[in-house]
C-alpha cells in the first residue's frame, strides 16, 4: 500500500511567480508510479505528469517541471511563470502495478492577476 | 479519441433511495476504476474492474457495488443512500495496471 502526503493545503501567488508543490510518498513496492493531476473547479481530474520509480530523470514540459528524489521519497512539481488559469487543486498520487491509485490530500493553488 | 464519459453529471436523491452511475472508458481501455471525493475524506478508491472482473476493492460498505460489461463500460450502484454519500464520483480508465489513469468529468451526487 502507498501513502501520499501533500503538506501544503493552499498556496497563493501572484501571476508570473513560480509555484512549487511538495509531495512525499511512502511505499514498500520496488516498482511504482507517481503522478500529478490537476482538478479545476469543473471537477474533472486532468493528468499532468507521470514518473516511474526506475527513472529518476527530471524533466521540463512547457511551464511544468518536476523533481523526483527517490532518496527522500519526494516528487515535487513546479509551475513556472504561473497564470490565472493554473488556479486549481493539484493532487499527487502513487500506484504500484496491480494496486489502487492513492492520492494525497491536494494543494489548492490560487493565482492572482 | 473520445475521453472518459460519465452519466449523469448531476443527481439529487433522497435518503434510502438507490442510484446507478455509468462510466464509458476511453476506447480500447479495459480497466475502469471508481473514486469518491468528499471535502472531508478527499479522494478515496472504491473499486477497479478489468475485463468484467473486480480486481481491487476499497474500504466501503457493501451498499456500494459495481460491475463492468463486455464493452468495458462500467456502472456503480449505491443502495440505501445516506446523507454522507453526497460526493463527486469519479471514474477513470486505463489500458492496464501499469498505465496512467484518465478521469471522466464525474457525477455530483447530492443526497437529501
Amino acid at each position: 500500500a502507498q501513502k501520499v502526503t501533500q503538506a501544503q493545503t493552499e498556496i497563493s501567488v501572484v501571476e508570473k511567480e513560480d509555484v512549487t508543490l511538495d509531495c512525499v510518498y511512502e511505499t514498500r513496492d520496488t516498482t511504482y508510479y507517481l503522478f500529478w493531476y490537476k482538478q479545476p473547479p469543473s471537477g474533472e481530474l486532468v493528468f499532468l505528469i507521470r514518473r516511474n520509480s526506475f527513472d529518476e530523470q527530471n524533466e521540463i514540459s512547457g511551464r511544468y517541471s518536476w523533481n523526483f528524489q527517490k532518496s527522500t521519497s519526494s516528487f515535487n512539481f513546479t509551475i513556472t511563470a504561473s497564470q490565472v488559469v493554473d488556479s486549481a487543486v493539484y493532487f499527487c498520487a502513487a500506484k504500484a502495478a496491480g494496486n489502487k491509485l492513492t492520492f494525497g490530500g491536494g494543494t489548492r493553488v490560487l493565482v492572482k492577476p | 479519441k473520445a475521453g472518459v464519459t460519465q452519466t449523469p453529471r448531476y443527481l439529487i436523491k433522497t435518503r434510502g433511495q438507490q442510484v446507478t452511475l455509468s462510466c464509458s472508458p476511453i476506447s480500447g481501455h479495459r480497466s475502469v476504476s471508481w473514486y469518491q471525493q468528499t471535502p472531508g475524506q478527499g479522494l478515496q478508491f472504491l473499486f477497479e474492474y478489468f475485463s468484467e472482473t473486480q480486481r481491487n476493492k476499497g474500504n466501503f460498505p457493501g451498499r456500494f457495488s459495481g460491475r463492468q460489461f463486455s464493452n468495458s463500460r462500467s456502472e456503480m450502484n449505491v443502495s440505501t443512500l445516506e446523507l454522507g454519500d453526497s460526493a463527486l464520483y469519479l471514474c477513470a480508465s486505463t489500458l492496464n495496471s501499469r498505465e496512467t489513469q484518465y478521469f471522466g468529468p464525474g457525477t455530483r451526487l447530492l443526497v437529501l
